[in-house]
């Protein structure tokens, strides 16, 4: 099975661009959970996506949002780009089933966002 | 609030030795899951194991041992024999029920960087 992929793999933005990233998970997965890694506040939680909803939301600013597609790939976005939001951010995709017995969360590779 | 907490922040060995990285976690759930995940320097996180809160077994797979003591809240990983294959940061989480049903994030520790030297 193909595992989980992100484009870009690497992207150069400068300061109040907008900026869109994709995943695409693991076939048959349908939940997609977005993460952001910076070397100061480290791994992060942004949202979750399940079904074309947002089932779940971290604790940041409305600036990042996401969207999911009916073939379960995902996109988020991040408008008005800060410096701060230079990061990796990493896709995680899961079955979704209720409860937590059968889930685990796999990641992609990333997309290394640098603002400027 | 859900914590984890890695109090190891790099560790060096040489090629053969055996390492133990510590979590420790704190949590008011009393259903939840433990995991540890690889993160190479090619940045993509691999999973490793998942554990959940009813099972204190400990689990050997290969070199890779983990130690579930719900008593202290922690859950140790050990590398026997390290290899510089090895060397990566290492991550421990903890899962979160999240605000919809069947939903659930994970909260990571900070991460312990294991450079294994030849």
């Amino acid at each position: 099975k193909a595992g989980v992929t992100q484009t870009p793999r690497y992207l150069i933005k400068t300061r109040g661009q907008q900026v869109t990233l994709s995943c695409s998970p693991i076939s048959g997965h349908r939940s997609v959970s977005w993460y952001q890694q910076t070397p100061g506040q480290g791994l992060q939680f942004l949202f979750e996506y399940f079904s074309e909803t947002q089932r779940n939301k971290g604790n940041f600013p409305g600036r990042f949002s996401g969207r999911q597609f009916s073939n379960s790939r995902s996109e988020m976005n991040v408008s008005t780009l800060e410096l701060g939001d230079s990061a990796l951010y990493l896709c995680a995709s899961s079955l979704g089933l209720a409860g937590l017995a059968t889930d685990t969360q796999y990641f992609g590779p990333g997309t290394r966002l640098t603002v400027l | 609030a859900q914590k984890v907490t890695q109090a190891q922040t790099e560790i060096s060995v040489v090629e053969k030795e055996d390492v133990t990285l510590d979590c420790v976690y704190e949590t008011r759930d009393t259903t939840y899951y433990l995991f540890w995940y690889k993160q190479p320097p090619s940045g993509e996180l691999v999973f490793l194991i998942r554990r959940n809160s009813f099972d204190e077994q400990n689990e050997i797979s290969g070199r890779y041992s983990w130690n579930f003591q719900k008593s202290t809240s922690s859950f140790n990983f050990t590398i026997t024999a390290s290899q510089v294959v090895d060397s990566a940061v290492y991550f421990c989480a903890l899962s979160e029920v999240g605000s919809g049903a069947g939903s659930y994030q994970l909260t990571f520790g900070k991460g312990t960087k294991l450079s294994v030297i030849p």
